[in-house]
């Protein structure tokens, strides 16, 4: 069965500090997003990657397909950056498919 | 920025009755997806809608579950006879053409 892994499940940081979640992947993807949810339940999207690197104001996604595997970093974090963040992957050779999702981290950041 | 509506963003229902779960995607998105989410659990797969049908489904997407797009906008999931393990966070989401995922903001089911 294909899965996704995250890891830490749980990471608890001080405001300033330098964030990364990482999230591997068991077989071949045609994308890789890195999601975020707030303690309200609602989700959104932050990166879509199939190669390579995003960035987003203080948000970077990389992703190497060789090694099957993706990290989201953070820097400079912010309390107001706690929230769940899931990978989700969509297996198979088209973009359209459906997610196949990690178990979330949850980030907390102190003031 | 364009959005995808669910409606309503909680409720609760008695075991074994019918529920309707609706969401309006974005006009210009073309396929359509129903994910859940247990309390505690990880967001699990659904049903997907493509050109007015299903196009994929999961192993929990029995016969208790249908999808519908009955005007050309409005995407329902219909939960027959719903059962206490129904209950969870239900998420509607499209994609457009070269765009990623939007997820709706999530109907909260409770079956007592």
């Amino acid at each position: 069965k294909n899965e996704v892994e995250q890891s830490p499940q749980n990471l608890t940081a001080q405001e300033g500090e330098f964030i990364t979640i990482n999230c591997s992947y068991s077989v071949g993807i045609s994308a890789l997003h890195w999601l975020q949810q707030h303690p309200g339940g609602g989700i959104v999207s932050l990166f879509m990657l199939s190669s390579g690197k995003k960035k987003h104001g203080r948000l970077i996604a990389t992703i190497n397909i060789q090694e099957k595997h993706s990290s989201l970093h953070i820097t400079a974090s912010h309390p107001r950056d706690s929230a769940v963040y899931i990978c989700a992957v969509i297996y198979g050779g088209t973009s359209y498919g459906k997610l196949t999702f990690g178990q979330g981290t949850i980030l907390t950041v102190h003031p | 920025e364009p959005e995808v509506t669910q409606t309503p963003s909680h409720q609760v229902t008695q075991m074994g009755q019918e529920v309707i779960l609706r969401c309006v995607p974005i006009s210009n998105h073309l396929y359509f997806y129903w994910y859940r989410q247990i309390l505690g659990q990880k967001v699990e797969f659904l049903v997907s809608f493509y050109n007015n049908e299903i196009s994929e489904k999961s192993e929990i997407f029995d016969d208790q579950f249908s999808v519908e797009r009955p005007d050309g906008s409005n995407f329902t999931l219909k939960i027959r006879s719903t059962k206490l393990e129904d209950s969870a966070m239900y998420f509607c989401a499209s994609i457009g053409q070269g765009n990623g995922y939007t997820f709706g903001s999530g109907t909260r089911l409770t079956v007592v």
